[in-house]
């Protein structure tokens, strides 16, 4: 069965340090693969997806991701992390099918980042 | 504002009870897809229809149903509340079936 882990429950970052999420998924063919946030309170927010083609893809508010298919993974990465960067993030992979006669995704646990001014 | 509505926020209820959640999807999008988030189970897909037609179903319990109008707004019904049913129930909508999901605020269930 397919199946996403985030090994990585709380991440503590100071603010400016660069930040590496991880994210590894279990999936036979070419995953359709994918990075949310939800802020408190809040629905969640596609920051980016990768579905085929450059395995580096960049997303919203200046985060950036890179497929590997040899490690089975999809980190998410930033430069330079923010205080409003503080949310949990969730990465996701399309279920079988996906694209075809469904498109419901299977998430990971979500990994917190906490940032230190 | 994703554009995906959902009502209402909040709801408060008591155990056997039954209660319905409401989607609106963005404007144009024929597919919606329910989430469940609890502490213990994370986020859990329940259920997706797509232009009034069930697509795919997830760990949706007997207990739970769904539906989806002609208008493509969908109704989520829960009856015979738990306590474990206690959780953040988020819909979702894309245009189609492969395409990027819009999440609504949710709707925060608590059964007591």
């Amino acid at each position: 069965a397919q199946s996403v882990t985030q090994p990585d429950i709380h991440i503590t970052v100071s603010e400016g340090a660069s930040l590496e999420l991880r994210c590894n998924y279990s999936y036979g063919a070419t995953p359709y693969l994918f990075w949310y946030v939800q802020s408190p309170g809040q629905g969640l927010q596609l920051l980016l997806k990768y579905f085929s083609g450059d395995t580096l893809v960049q997303g919203i508010k200046g985060f950036e991701a890179e497929f590997k298919r040899s490690q089975s993974s999809f980190n998410l990465r930033k430069p330079s992390v923010h205080w409003s960067d503080a949310a949990e993030y969730f990465c996701a992979v399309g279920a079988l099918n996906y694209g075809g006669s469904q498109g419901n995704l299977i998430f990971g646990k979500g990994t917190k980042l906490s940032v230190k001014p | 504002d994703s554009g995906v509505t959902q009502t209402p926020k909040h709801l408060i209820t008591a155990t056997g009870q039954r209660v319905t959640l409401r989607c609106s999807p963005r404007s144009g999008d024929l597919s919606v897809y329910w989430y469940q988030q609890s502490l213990d189970q994370g986020l859990q897909f329940l259920i997706q229809y797509y232009n009034g037609e069930e697509r795919a179903k997830g760990n949706i319990l007997e207990r739970f149903s769904a539906q989806q109008f002609p208008d493509l707004h969908s109704e989520l019904n829960l009856s015979s509340l738990e306590l474990g049913d206690s959780a953040l129930y988020f819909c979702a909508s894309s245009s189609g079936t492969g395409d990027t999901q819009y999440f609504g605020p949710g709707t925060r269930l608590t059964v007591l």
